[in-house]
């Protein structure tokens, strides 16, 4: 496609649930970063791969949180036994070189939603 | 480690004001100074960014930002708003590190009446 899209749009769990939250990067980009925004708060950095590399996972709040590229385009944000503090919308943005190529634009996603009840 | 402080969190102008939105990061090293936008219901996208030169930048849609090293600040300003430039502002910056994540500030939402 033309831009970044992710999906679920938004997804509502129970608390304790597992979800899996989508990113389709564009074709091609080899950098992909997943973010959480909370309400009212700016995005905060939560991993980062570099192809199927998973370079960067400092921003990974605990352990329940997972992510995935196997095959170097799409990834997989997972967060497993999802509590009320998960709730936020969690941001994939993209960009075509790697992580050295600091001029590079970040093309952004829509978000998915989570919700946890 | 790297901040960025937006002060104002909501602001309300009437179309053909003006504009100055403040941002202050905290780093002393070498940065890189984002500002992004989010209209409603879309995603975000860069207005415009800085990386050397010039420290007054122009950005899409008549905004444009001036690097301060001095104050490390780098205000978003447009002369003139418009009803449609209703949105939410995020000034970020690199961190410097491996993987140039960005470290955004807490944003600003603008509400402009027509």
């Amino acid at each position: 496609g033309a831009g970044v899209s992710q999906s679920p749009r938004y997804k509502v769990a129970k608390r304790g649930q597992d979800v899996a939250l989508r990113c389709d990067p564009i074709s091609g980009h080899v950098s992909l970063f997943w973010y959480q925004q909370a309400l009212g708060q700016g995005p905060e950095f939560l991993t980062y791969f570099q192809n199927e590399a998973q370079l960067d996972k400092s921003g990974l709040p605990s352990d329940r949180f997972f992510a995935e590229r196997p095959e170097g385009s799409v990834s997989t944000l997972k967060i497993q036994r999802t509590q009320q503090e998960d709730s936020a919308v969690y941001l994939c943005a993209s960009s075509l070189l790697g992580a050295g190529a600091i001029r590079e634009k970040l093309f952004f996603g829509s978000g998915t939603q989570l919700s946890v009840l | 480690a790297q901040s960025v402080s937006q002060h104002n969190h909501h602001v309300i102008l009437s179309e053909a004001a003006s504009l100055e939105l403040g941002c202050n990061y905290s780093y002393g090293g070498t940065v890189n100074l984002f500002w992004y936008v989010q209209y409603p219901g879309q995603h975000l996208q860069l207005l415009l960014k800085y990386f050397s030169g010039d420290p007054l930048v122009k950005g899409i849609k008549g905004f444009e930002a001036e690097f301060i090293k001095s104050k490390f600040s780098f205000n978003l300003r447009k002369p003139s708003v418009q009803w449609s430039d209703t949105a939410e502002y995020f000034c970020a910056v690199n961190d410097g590190g491996a993987t140039n994540k960005l470290i955004f500030g807490t944003g600003t939402l603008l509400a402009v009446q027509p």
